[in-house]
């Protein structure tokens, strides 16, 4: 079975520090891996997805994703926090060898960034 | 903009009372995902369509659930016999076969079961 695991459930930064949200991963084949945003009362949006393609992965708003195999991870960063990047970041995993299979979300981590 | 859309957007149910939820995929998007969110918790998966025959059922899909694709456009969520447990946030996503297995998701229904 597949699963993520996002280590903090909450982290603060100040604006214009450096964004590192923490995702690992267990999968038994190599899996596809996704990062989503969440805003209060609104749905989720992707920010990027890693596809077994280049394992540096670049998505919208500046954030970017590297897929490491020998640490099971996928952590998400971005150089420098703006206002507007406070919200509920969730990483998300799926087996590409099953066709339609639903992607399994970690809990999330709630990102709030301070002036 | 023809994303997902999902009706209502908020429902406020008094327990015990049948509620019904409605997705709207992405016109060409033949798989569609229902998930439930509680706060602070990841969406949980609940089942998936692809066109109109229903594929996976979640063990969290309870006997008070039905989901439905009739035609394999649109979907419904019905819950029946609401408990306060249910009160969460249903999403609903849509993908094609052609991507790469992201979904596109809608604003989901809040439900809140008094």
């Amino acid at each position: 079975a597949q699963s993520v695991t996002q280590l903090g459930s909450h982290v603060s930064v100040s604006e214009g520090a450096l964004v590192l949200l923490r995702c690992n991963y267990s999968s038994s084949v190599p899996p596809y891996l996704f990062w989503y945003v969440q805003y209060p009362n609104q749905g989720l949006q992707l920010l990027l997805k890693y596809t077994s393609a280049a394992t540096l992965v670049k998505g919208i708003n500046g954030f970017e994703a590297e897929f490491k195999k020998s640490e099971t991870s996928f952590h998400l960063t971005k150089p420098s926090a703006h206002m507007s990047d406070a919200a509920e970041y969730f990483c998300a995993v799926s087996d590409p060898s099953q066709a339609g299979t639903a992607l399994i979300f970690g809990k999330g981590t709630t990102l709030s960034v301070s002036s | 903009d023809t994303g997902v859309s999902q009706d209502p957007r908020h429902k406020i149910t008094k327990r015990g009372q049948n509620v019904t939820f409605r997705c709207d995929p992405i016109s060409e998007h033949n798989r569609l995902y229902w998930y439930r969110q509680t706060l602070g918790q990841g969406p949980e998966f609940l089942t998936y369509f692809q066109n109109e025959a229903q594929l996976e059922k979640s063990r969290l899909l309870s006997d008070r659930f039905s989901a439905e694709r009739p035609k394999g456009s649109f979907s419904t969520l019905e819950i029946q016999r609401t408990e306060q447990g249910d009160s969460a946030m249903y999403l609903c996503a849509s993908r094609s076969d052609a991507n790469t297995g992201e979904l596109f998701f809608g604003e989901g229904s809040r439900l809140t079961v008094l």
